[in-house]
C-alpha cells in the first residue's frame, strides 16, 4: 500500500491555471476509474472536489477538472483564485480492495 | 443536511485501547458505505478502513490490520472504530466519512476527533 506520488508544492498567480499530478501503478490509478481529489484548508476537514477521475460533485466550481492517462491522474484548476490556496490530496481504489491516498500537494496562490 | 460527528478521542497510553464513534444524520445511513481516515499532526491523509452498508464487507490498511475493528449499527445510525494495541504512530485526527458510492469517493466528512498515544 505505497502512497500515490504527488508534488509537494505547486504555485500560480490569480487567473492562471495549475495542474497537480498523482502517479500510481496499474494496481491502483491505472487499473480503475476510481480516482478522487480532495481539498483541505488548514484546520478543516477535507472536501471532495473530483470523483471517478473527472466528475464534480454538486457545488464544486467548474474551474476544477480531473483527468487520467495511464498510471497518472491530474487535477487542473483554471482561473486560480485566492481561496483555492489549500492542500490537495488524490486517492485511488486498489486491486487489494483498499484505498490509497497521495502524499498531498500544497497549492500557493501568489 | 448530512452531518457526521465523531467522538471518543483522547489521550491513551501505548498498548491501550480506545473506541471512536461517528453519529450520522441527514441521510439514510444504512444505504451507504462508510470509512475511517486519519491524519497525523502535520502529515497527509491515510485511509484506515471501510465497511459496506450492511457491514458484511470490511477492509483495513495494513498498518492497522489485526489491531483495529470497524463496525456499524444501522439502527443507531452510528459507525465505530475499536482501536487496540495503540502505538505512538497511531496519533492522529480520525475522520469518519461517507462513501458517495463504493470506491467512488468520500463526499461528506466529520470534523474529526484527535487520538493521542503517549506515555
Amino acid at each position: 500500500q505505497s502512497a500515490l506520488t504527488q508534488p509537494a508544492s505547486v504555485s500560480g498567480s490569480p487567473g492562471q491555471s495549475i495542474t497537480i499530478s498523482c502517479t500510481g501503478t496499474s494496481s491502483d490509478v491505472g487499473g480503475y476509474n476510481y480516482v478522487s481529489w480532495y481539498q483541505q484548508h488548514p484546520g478543516k476537514a477535507p472536501k471532495l472536489m473530483i470523483y471517478e477521475v473527472s466528475n464534480r460533485p454538486s457545488g464544486v466550481p467548474d474551474r476544477f477538472s480531473g483527468s487520467k492517462s495511464g498510471n497518472t491522474a491530474s487535477l487542473t484548476i483554471s482561473g486560480l483564485q485566492a481561496e483555492d490556496e489549500a492542500d490537495y490530496y488524490c486517492s485511488s481504489y486498489t486491486s487489494s480492495s483498499t484505498v490509497v491516498f497521495g502524499g498531498g500537494t500544497k497549492l500557493t496562490v501568489l | 443536511q448530512v452531518q457526521l460527528v465523531e467522538s471518543g478521542g483522547g489521550l491513551v497510553k501505548p498498548g491501550g485501547s480506545l473506541r471512536l464513534s461517528c453519529a450520522a444524520s441527514g441521510f439514510t445511513f444504512s444505504d451507504y458505505y462508510m470509512s475511517w481516515i486519519r491524519q497525523a499532526p502535520g502529515k497527509g491523509l491515510e485511509w484506515v478502513s471501510y465497511i459496506s452498508s450492511s457491514g458484511s464487507t470490511i477492509y483495513y490498511a495494513d498498518s492497522v490490520k489485526g489491531r483495529f475493528t470497524i463496525s456499524r449499527d444501522n439502527a443507531k445510525n452510528s459507525l465505530y472504530l475499536q482501536m487496540n494495541s495503540l502505538r505512538a504512530e497511531d496519533t492522529a485526527v480520525y475522520y469518519c466519512a461517507r462513501d458517495l458510492e463504493p470506491e467512488a469517493g468520500l463526499d461528506y466528512w466529520g470534523q474529526g476527533t484527535l487520538v493521542t498515544v503517549s506515555s
